[in-house]
């Protein structure tokens, strides 16, 4: 599996955006870019992926450099709901499964 | 639709004893993870299925963890005797295809093992 690496922590204050950055050097030209996030006591949930092309959908946008070497993950407005760890992954055309790593943990202030 | 169940939701046992999770995946969907989180380890995949075929069980600990998919609808992950390092969350997880699409979890099974 193609490795992505994440900065252990962030924090935002509520209502600022919020940048969380994902490097993914090794990714191969069949790897889709994933975000999912958790919430305390759930599993992790969708938030949105993309290719090659810069995505948006009502939860977030994700920005994908041109190289893919990288991409970041931006909500546009923080909440306390936002608060969770945030997992980036590739998911891969050529196999079923994904390796999750340590994830960002967002902390956000009132 | 109901997404991913898992059952039990919590679950205390003590060492030694047989724990058979349970997991339905969504309708349609072909593939099943299923998925073990600790503090110390994170997420950890422990195998996934492909239309009820195992693919890639790299990630089952020992031979005390066994997993099975009888039929599109029904997986189980069985732990045979558990051990007090077993307690964790499970958690199971599908999606359609094999192409780069969603994951959804199931809000997992807490297991602790005493």
């Amino acid at each position: 599996d193609a490795k992505t690496t994440q900065p252990n922590s962030m924090e935002s204050n509520e209502e600022e955006p919020v940048h969380l950055p994902c490097n993914h050097s090794t990714i191969s030209g069949t790897d889709y870019i994933h975000w999912y996030r958790q919430l305390p006591s759930q599993g992790p949930e969708y938030v949105i992926h993309g290719l090659t092309s810069n995505v948006n959908n009502r939860m977030a946008s994700l920005a994908i450099a041109e190289d893919r070497k990288s991409s970041t993950l931006i909500l546009h407005r923080a909440t306390l709901r936002d608060a969770a760890v945030y997992y980036c992954i590739l998911r891969s055309t050529n196999a079923g499964k994904s390796t999750f790593g340590d994830g960002t943990t967002l902390t956000v202030k009132p | 639709d109901a997404g991913v169940i898992q059952s039990p939701r919590h679950e205390v046992t003590e060492m030694g004893q047989e724990v058979t999770l349970r997991c339905k995946p969504i309708s349609g969907h072909n593939s099943l993870f299923w998925y073990r989180q600790t503090m110390m380890r994170g997420l950890e995949l422990l195998i996934y299925f492909n239309n009820n075929v195992p693919i890639d069980d790299s990630g089952m600990p020992e031979d005390r963890f066994s997993a099975k998919m009888p039929n599109a609808s029904f997986s189980t992950l069985k732990i045979q005797p558990s051990e007090p390092r077993d307690s964790a969350v499970y958690f199971c997880a599908s999606n359609q295809g094999t192409t780069g699409n969603t994951i959804y979890f199931g809000e997992g099974s807490w297991l602790t093992v005493v």
